[in-house]
């Protein structure tokens, strides 16, 4: 069974830009999460898709949002990044995303901005 | 959201048994504890979680008190691949609730 696939692996983008990150989750999993990992943060949830619906969000600004597609694929978009927003982003699936399904990660996209 | 506290820091003689305690005094009776781990240049990686009894894997065991206030990560038998910060976390068993809330972790260091 193939694991979660985030791409890209890496993103350099400047001020002021947006970016989209895509995420496919592992099959027959129809929760995704988002989260965001800095040295000075740590882990931080960014919100939870289940069925195209989004479920839960953490405290991040509306410059962040998400949507999930009818396949359970997710992408995450970040409007006029800032310098602030140089993360991994690490997506992760489960078959429910209650708090009894284990969380399956991805390996991330760095996203650096300049 | 229920927070665990870990220590900073572990180490551990590769081939020993290693004990990685949580505390999460403020869990609630639905709260299920994970324990995910992260190796470097990786997304975390998921190793084990149980709601009240002790739980067993093929990477490691769990223990849960009684009380459920406390518990304890235990690999058998550390290996150098083993070395990782490893994160206690505490899920919610309602579902639609998925959010996870994650700490700053203990990283284990394996001395060969």
């Amino acid at each position: 069974k193939a694991g979660v696939t985030q791409t890209p692996r890496y993103l350099i983008k400047t001020r002021g830009q947006q970016v989209t990150l895509s995420c496919s989750p592992i099959s027959g999993h129809r929760s995704v999460s988002w989260y965001q990992q800095t040295p000075g943060q740590g882990l931080q949830f960014l919100f939870e898709y289940f069925s195209e619906t989004q479920r839960n969000k953490g405290n991040f600004p509306g410059r962040f949002s998400g949507r999930q597609f009818s396949n359970s694929r997710s992408e995450m978009n970040v409007s006029t990044l800032e310098l602030g927003d140089s993360a991994l982003y690490l997506c992760a699936s489960s078959i429910q995303g209650a708090g009894g399904s284990p969380l399956h990660f991805g390996n991330g996209t760095r996203l650096t901005v300049t | 959201d229920a927070k665990t506290t870990q220590p900073n820091s572990m180490e551990s003689n590769e081939e020993e048994p290693v004990h990685l305690p949580c505390n999460h005094s403020t869990i609630s009776g639905t709260d299920y504890i994970h324990w995910y781990r992260q190796l470097p240049s990786q997304g975390p990686e998921y190793v084990i979680h149980g709601l009240t009894s002790n739980v067993n894997n093929r990477m490691a065991s769990l223990a849960i008190a009684e009380d459920r206030k406390s518990s304890t990560l235990i690999l058998h038998r550390a290996t150098l691949r083993d070395a990782a910060v490893y994160y206690c976390i505490l899920g919610l068993s309602n579902f639609g609730n998925e959010k996870l809330t994650f700490g700053t972790g203990t990283r284990l260091t394996i001395i060969p």
